[in-house]
């Protein structure tokens, strides 16, 4: 079965720290990767998207993930965290006829101040 | 431009009690339609999905269906809740097309059955 594993589950970093946070998938065909990111009170959101291309794909507010295919990974990026990042990222794949997406359980990152 | 509404936002519920969550997008025609639940370090999980009027199809057994009366409307019901169907219900729509798409999200429903 399908399935996305997002090995930490809480961070917690400092302002200007530098975030990397882990996605890995178990699919063998053609997937198309995301990351949303859900503020507290807020909607979940895309943060970015990969479909096909440049593996090293750019999305909102300074973030970027790389895609590796001979690692069935999609790690997200930031260089420098700030308080505003706060949030629970979520890690999605799409696949097969597109209709079906599956999460990551989720990675809660705290930036103090 | 296309958005995406759910209600209520809150639902508290008797255990044995009916459940009827709505979910409508306007500014698209005839996308594909989701219902999530998200529980806390579980992300979310797939419950329904709909590719069209009258077609359901169900990840999970359950104590919840789903229903798709309209183009843009799609229910999550159910007919007695049980305490472990509390959670956070979240309906998602993507493009009907066939070709790698972005699902957007509602605002959730939070749903607390005692």
């Amino acid at each position: 079965a399908q399935s996305v594993s997002q090995h930490n589950h809480h961070v917690i970093l400092s302002e200007a720290a530098s975030l990397e946070l882990g996605c890995n998938y178990s699919y063998g065909g053609t997937v198309n990767l995301f990351w949303y990111v859900q503020y507290p009170g807020q909607h979940l959101q895309l943060l970015l998207k990969y479909f096909s291309g440049d593996p090293l794909v750019k999305g909102i507010k300074g973030f970027e993930a790389e895609f590796i295919k001979s690692k069935f990974s999609f790690n997200l990026r930031k260089p420098s965290v700030q308080w505003s990042d706060t949030a629970e990222y979520f890690c999605a794949v799409n696949v097969g006829n597109f209709n079906k997406f599956y999460f990551g359980s989720g990675t809660k990152l705290n930036v103090k101040p | 431009s296309q958005t995406i509404h759910q209600w209520p936002a809150t639902l508290v519920q008797p255990v044995g009690s009916p459940l009827s969550l709505e979910c409508t997008v306007e500014g698209t025609s005839n996308p594909n339609l989701y219902w999530y639940r998200q529980a806390a370090g579980r992300g979310l999980q797939l419950l329904f999905y709909s590719v069209g009027i009258g077609q359901i199809s169900s990840e999970v057994p359950q104590n919840l269906s789903a229903s798709r009366p309209q183009d843009r409307q799609f229910i999550l019901s159910s007919k007695k809740l049980l305490l472990s169907d509390s959670g956070f219900y979240l309906c998602a729509w993507r493009a009907g097309l066939a070709s790698p798409q972005t699902q957007y999200f509602g605002p959730g429903t939070r749903l607390l059955v005692l």
